[in-house]
């Protein structure tokens, strides 16, 4: 069976500029929940949407966003990007959510902010 | 506030060495407890510990969670080069039952 997808693996993006990024959940799995992740800091939770619905946020800027599709196919937006938003975005996957058991996750999509 | 918080933060160690992580918690209420292992970019899932399963083991992996001390080990006996990677441990938070993650311990098996 197919992993979690990422897209785009990496990217480069200026200041003030915004970033799109999508990820294909597991077929199946109804939880898409993102993570920002930078060294020594750890996984720091995005938000979690499940079936279409963003059933939790974390502590981030509205500069981030996101959404779920009818196929469960996830996107997050991040807009006028800070430097400090430089990071690797994880998406991971589940049938239920991550507090119920496993998470799977994806390659993640390195961004960087010049 | 709901805390994860792991040492050593890196350890560097020879192949065949036995390592012991460790993570510990500061929640309201506890659910779970769950280890992973990132090699490269994504995490993949190794034991979820919880009140009614309290010690977990694969292979040369093993984790056991003490209630009182409030807080869980990660043994890998006779390591392996490939164990090299980063293990997080995470917990569900109770304000909104999202998984909260340690920053890591970053293990190194040199040859």
């Amino acid at each position: 069976k197919a992993g979690v997808t990422q897209t785009p693996r990496y990217l480069i993006k200026t200041r003030g500029q915004q970033v799109t990024l999508s990820c294909s959940p597991i077929s199946g799995h109804r939880s898409v929940s993102w993570y920002q992740q930078t060294p020594g800091q750890g996984l720091q939770f995005l938000f979690e949407y499940f079936s279409e619905t963003q059933r939790n946020k974390g502590n981030f800027p509205g500069r981030f966003s996101g959404r779920q599709f009818s196929n469960s196919r996830s996107e997050m937006n991040v807009s006028t990007l800070e430097l400090g938003d430089s990071a690797l975005y994880l998406c991971a996957s589940s049938i239920l959510g991550g507090v119920t058991g496993e998470l799977f996750f994806g390659e993640g999509s390195r961004l960087t902010v010049l | 506030e709901d805390k994860v918080v792991q040492s050593p933060l890196s350890l560097v160690v020879h192949e065949g060495d036995t390592v012991t992580l460790n993570c510990s918690y500061e929640v309201t209420n506890f659910r779970s407890l769950l280890w992973y292992k990132q090699e490269k970019k994504a995490p993949t899932f190794l034991f979820m510990l919880t009140s009614s399963g309290i010690e977990k083991k694969s292979g040369r992996l093993s984790s056991i969670l003490d209630k009182k001390e409030l807080s869980s080990i990660l043994n890998i006996t006779a390591t392996q080069t490939g164990d090299s990677a980063i293990y997080l441990c995470a917990q569900p938070q109770d304000s909104n039952y999202q998984l909260i993650w340690g920053a890591g311990t970053k293990l190194i098996i040199k040859p």
